[in-house]
Order: C-alpha cells, then sequence, then structure tokens
C-alpha cells in the first residue's frame, strides 16, 4: 500500500540554527500537505503543496514539492522555540500522514 | 483554535467495552474525517463522512464505524474494545471531500482501554 516516510525521526537544534524536515512517497501523489502539532496538542494546517516542483514561503518556512510528486520538504531558517512541535506530512490519495518529525529547539 | 469540538476529553474503558466519541465540525463543513494516533506515531486514518455517507476508509476493522448527523457532527463507535485501541482520537472538518481540502482538527478524545 501506499507508504509515507518522513525523515529524521527527531531533531534538536540550538535556537538560531536551521532544521529541515524531508518526506517521501512510495507512489506518485496528487498533493500534500503539512501540519504542525505542538506537544499535547492537535495537529495544525500548514500549507498544501499541489504542483510538481512547486515552493510556498511563509515567513521562516519554506515548503517543496518534488519535481516527481513523490517527495516533498520543510525547511524553517533560524529556528525559535516557539517552532517546538512534530511536523507531519500527510499525503493524498488516502490521507496517509507520516510519523512525524520531532523538533526541540535549546534556547 | 479551530470551531471542531470533541467530547468527551477523557476516556477510560475495559477490554470488551463499546465507546462512542463525538464530533462537532466547524461552521460550514460539510466532511469530517476520523484518525486515530498513538503516542508518538502519526494520525492513521479511519474513514471519512460526507453527508452522511461513509466517502472512504482506511485499514481498520469493521468493529470501528461512524456516523454523521444532517448538522454534519459526527460519533466514532468502537465496539468489542482491545488494549491497542488505546490512543487519541481526532476528527478533523473540511469544506469538501477527498483530501485536496484543509483540515481543522479537533482537540481529540485520550482513550484509555484497560
Amino acid at each position: 500500500g501506499q507508504q509515507v516516510m518522513q525523515i529524521p525521526q527527531y531533531q534538536h537544534v540550538q535556537e538560531g540554527e536551521d532544521f529541515t524536515t524531508y518526506c517521501n512517497s512510495s507512489t506518485t501523489l496528487s498533493n500534500i500537505q503539512w501540519y504542525k502539532q505542538r506537544p499535547g496538542g492537535h495537529p495544525v494546517f500548514l500549507i498544501q503543496l499541489v504542483k510538481s516542483g512547486e515552493v510556498k514561503k511563509q515567513k521562516r518556512l519554506t515548503f517543496q514539492f518534488g519535481e516527481a510528486k513523490k517527495n516533498s520538504s520543510l525547511h524553517i531558517t533560524a529556528t525559535q522555540t516557539t517552532d517546538v512541535g512534530t511536523y507531519f506530512c500527510a499525503g493524498s490519495f488516502v490521507m496517509r500522514f507520516g510519523a512525524g518529525t520531532r523538533l526541540t529547539v535549546k534556547p | 483554535e479551530t470551531g471542531v469540538t470533541q467530547s468527551p476529553t477523557h476516556l477510560i474503558k475495559t477490554r470488551g467495552q463499546q465507546v462512542t466519541l463525538r464530533c462537532s465540525s466547524q461552521s460550514g463543513h460539510n466532511t469530517v474525517s476520523w484518525y486515530q494516533q498513538a503516542l508518538g506515531q502519526g494520525p492513521q486514518f479511519i474513514f471519512q463522512y460526507y453527508r452522511e455517507e461513509e466517502n472512504g476508509r482506511g485499514n481498520f476493522p469493521p468493529r470501528f464505524s461512524g456516523l454523521q448527523f444532517p448538522n454534519y457532527s459526527s460519533e466514532l463507535n468502537v465496539n468489542a474494545l482491545e488494549l491497542d485501541d488505546s490512543a487519541l482520537y481526532l476528527c478533523a472538518s473540511s469544506t469538501g471531500t477527498g483530501y485536496d481540502y484543509e483540515q481543522y482538527f479537533g482537540p481529540g478524545t485520550r482513550l484509555t482501554v484497560t
């Protein structure tokens, strides 16, 4: 079946360092969504990517969809303590979430 | 915060019992999806409802069933509870079917099966 894999599973950074998480699918996706879940909270929608090679930015966050629509990445520039949480990608056609990348930030 | 609400917040049940979890969609949303999230894992898709009909189902056994009501609120029922059913159950509402729409998650119901 369709698998969505995320790496790394955990990432610990010093505040101000950059962070990147990668999402890979075993099959071509029609779109990919990214969510953030704070500790003890619920997933919150960040963005959806639809087009091959698409790049979208939200302040310090940059999202990219691969040319083959089978992989995606989320890059955070100059992390802050408010970035702490688990970042999930979710790929169609059945909404499959990856296991997430848990980001911790040391002040 | 989203306008999606879930009840109860926490629940403790015994193996073999049945449980009903409830979800109220955000205003204007006609689609509800349910997810199971085990500790340290990503949400696993259970099923989706649109206009009171099941519109897709993940790899969960038939003892997981659901309902959607005319006001778009929804229930998740789990029969013959097993220890592995212990998890956070999330519902998410959206404005369309399929998986091309932003999903608004509720706070979840933490189910513990003993």
